[in-house]
């Protein structure tokens, strides 16, 4: 299958700064890329759609100035998340799908705001 | 509205008795099914899916699920559990388009007794 790679795998970060997430699709071209949150013991909820080229999409409710999302190439999408808090913790997945497959999901990356 | 249902939030089971975790959905169009499983701290493997023909459809592991369109169901089973299985499970619905993000249900979390 696909390889979606994530980086960094965990960051710990201190209040207020901020701290940028990098999901590259390996060995396909993605147009669209999907940021998630997943809070623990719970389920993944979708935060935004990454389009190349263009503005990310972004769900009802999320702050939109302080989780940037960048797609500058085909192959590389980009969250950053400003000026964080501590209630920004979270582990935060990206996932990518081809046409008629199912999301290729990277790692995750589990963000630490002390 | 879309949406995935898992009834069950954790479930044990012994070593080598059979499992099964349910999956509901609630879709407009033609569903596309999967189920993902999630070791901690990991991010999500692909088990199964489910586009199109035999109802009955064959994953990784030993897992199989059963597609039942009159029951908006997609339930995961398993002959045999082995305690390697202890994990979080999610199903989740989606359409076949590469610009759609999956919607996952809120996942059923594994416990195997020996």
């Amino acid at each position: 299958g696909a390889v979606v790679s994530q980086h960094p795998s965990w960051v710990i970060c201190k209040s207020g700064t901020s701290v940028k997430i990098e999901c590259r699709s390996l060995d396909f071209q993605a147009t669209t890329m999907f940021w998630y949150r997943q809070f623990p013991k719970q389920s993944l909820m979708l935060m935004a759609t990454s389009n190349e080229g263009s503005k990310a999409t972004y769900e009802q409710g999320v702050e939109k100035d302080k989780f940037l999302i960048n797609h500058a190439s085909l192959t590389l999408s980009t969250l950053t998340v400003t000026s964080a808090h501590p209630e920004d913790s979270s582990f935060y997945i990206c996932s990518a799908r081809l046409p008629n497959t199912e999301a290729f999901f990277g790692q995750g990356t589990r963000l630490t705001v002390v | 509205a879309q949406s995935v249902t898992q009834p069950d939030i954790h479930i044990t089971v012994s070593e080598g008795a059979s499992l099964e975790l349910r999956c509901n959905y609630s879709y407009g169009a033609t569903p596309y099914l999967f189920w993902y499983v999630q070791s901690p701290g990991q991010g999500l493997q692909l088990l199964l899916k489910y586009f199109s023909g035999d109802t009955l459809v064959q994953g990784i592991k030993g897992f199989e699920a059963e597609f039942k369109r009159s029951q908006s169901s997609f339930n995961l089973r398993k002959p045999s559990v082995h305690w390697s299985d202890a994990a979080e499970y999610f199903c989740a619905v989606g359409a076949n388009q590469a610009g759609t993000a999956l919607i996952f249900g809120k996942g059923t979390t594994l416990s195997v007794s020996s």
